[in-house]
């Protein structure tokens, strides 16, 4: 079965510029998660789909962070403008649904964003 | 608020036994998760606990005890691949979100 697929890896960019992030989930899981863990922390939830529909966004930046999750399958995470704050690594995670006892999240690899 | 607590680093030594603890106060439970986490990869699932009690896992357990908002991970005959972070996360209740702790590092020495 493969795994949750993240791209780019790594992004290198100057503040107030733009960037996206693409994430493709376990086959036939409904719930994505997007996080941002700054080095030396847990990771933090930015958004939580449940399908194609927004159950938690209640930490996202949404002067500058926008996410989607068109036709309940890929996600992307935008940041724009950036600032140097921003800069951590960017995990996607997906799980079967939510309502299960033991939702297990399966993560991505991760996008390293460094914002310079 | 939520607030989960666990040790910033630990050392070990190859073929001994260390416990990670992690506490937590939060608005809701729905279970426990401990995820181990290398440095550059990503999370992976390692236990689950919803009930008090110890849950054995090859060389890993998990306890949980709710009434104190208290959970231990237990790595028997460390081995030096086992260096690496232990993340402590509560699942909340209504759409289970995790709320992660700020992760153990834990050094395994030879």
């Amino acid at each position: 079965e493969a795994g949750v697929a993240q791209s780019p890896r790594y992004k290198i960019i100057e503040k107030r510029q733009s960037v996206a992030f693409w994430c493709n989930p376990i086959s036939g899981h409904a719930t994505l998660y997007w996080y941002q863990q700054i080095l030396g922390q847990g990771p933090k939830l930015l958004i939580q789909f449940q399908n194609n529909g927004v159950v938690d966004d209640s930490q996202l930046p949404k002067d500058r962070f926008s996410a989607e999750r068109l036709k309940g399958v890929d996600s992307t995470l935008k940041i724009q403008p950036a600032k140097l704050e921003d800069s951590a690594v960017y995990l996607c995670a997906s799980s079967a649904r939510t309502g299960l006892a033991k939702n297990i999240q399966y993560f991505g690899a991760g996008t390293r964003l460094s914002v310079l | 608020g939520q607030n989960i607590d666990q040790p910033t680093e630990m050392t070990a030594t190859e073929g001994a036994i260390v416990q990670i603890n992690c506490t937590y106060q939060t608005s809701g439970f729905n279970g426990l998760f401990w995820y181990q986490q290398h440095a550059g990869e990503a999370p992976t699932f390692l236990s689950y606990n919803v009930l008090d009690g110890l849950e054995e896992k090859g060389r890993f357990s998990s306890f949980l005890s709710r009434s104190k908002g208290y959970s231990y991970l237990l790595l028997k005959e460390l081995q030096m691949k086992d260096s690496a972070s232990y993340l402590c996360a509560v699942s909340l209740t209504g759409f289970q979100k995790l709320v992660f702790g700020t992760g153990t590092r834990l050094l395994v020495s030879p």
